[in-house]
């Protein structure tokens, strides 16, 4: 069965701090990892998917197959990164297979 | 910036009443979800449809939801007979039929069944 745990329902960081989103993950095939972001008041937005390995906003995420693991990491917190985030995976090898999400962390960050 | 459009916004329905969500996808994009969001989780997928045509819907709830894409362009979910559970937000999403090229979600409906 497909799955994405994100354990930390809170994760609170002080500015200029460094940040780390967990994720963790169960995928008996091939998945394409996300990270989705959803600002207050606004609509999900896809932030970055491992395949195209870039950073978005200065998070980077990186898939760790062994440990099934696709962590969201960011070296110094901004205010303005304060929002929801949402670890999502999908299907490689169909272009077209929906998301599965997992529940979300709320990132607060304290200026 | 393309946009997928949702209405209403916010909707407040008695209990067991009928209550109707439109979506309309960016403009060429083939494939639409429907998506269910409740209070404190992720969004989880109702239905899925390629043009005008259902490719998965085994998790919406036969017995009162209905969704429909007769023209392969915007959409209509339904709840007939609503009930206090199917109080959540009602997201819509759209991709190509290659996902690797777009996929958007709209700003969503919030329900709240009374």
């Amino acid at each position: 069965a497909q799955r994405v745990t994100q354990p930390e329902k809170l994760l609170s960081v002080f500015k200029g701090a460094p940040v780390e989103l967990k994720c963790n993950y169960s995928y008996s095939g091939s998945p394409e990892l996300f990270w989705y972001v959803q600002y207050s008041r606004q609509r999900l937005q896809l932030l970055l998917r491992h395949i195209s390995r870039e950073s978005i906003k200065g998070f980077t995420a990186d898939l760790n197959k062994g440990e099934t693991s696709f962590h969201l990491k960011k070296p110094f917190a901004q205010e303005e990164d304060s929002a929801m985030y949402y670890c999502a995976l999908s299907s490689r090898n169909s272009g077209n297979t929906p998301l599965v999400f997992g529940k979300g962390t709320r990132l607060s960050v304290i200026a | 910036e393309a946009e997928v459009a949702q209405s209403p916004r916010y909707k407040i329905t008695e209990k067991s009443q009928a209550v109707a969500f439109w979506c309309d996808p960016i403009s060429g994009h083939a494939t639409l979800y429907w998506y269910r969001q409740i209070l404190g989780q992720g969004p989880e997928l109702l239905v899925q449809f390629q043009d005008e045509s259902v490719v998965d819907d085994s998790q919406l709830p036969k017995d009162r939801f209905s969704a429909e894409r007769l023209k392969g362009v915007d959409s209509t979910l339904k709840i007939q007979p609503a009930e206090l559970g199917d109080s959540a937000m009602y997201l819509c999403a759209s991709s190509f039929a290659d996902r690797a090229l777009g996929y958007t979600f709209g700003s969503g409906t919030r329900l709240t069944v009374v």
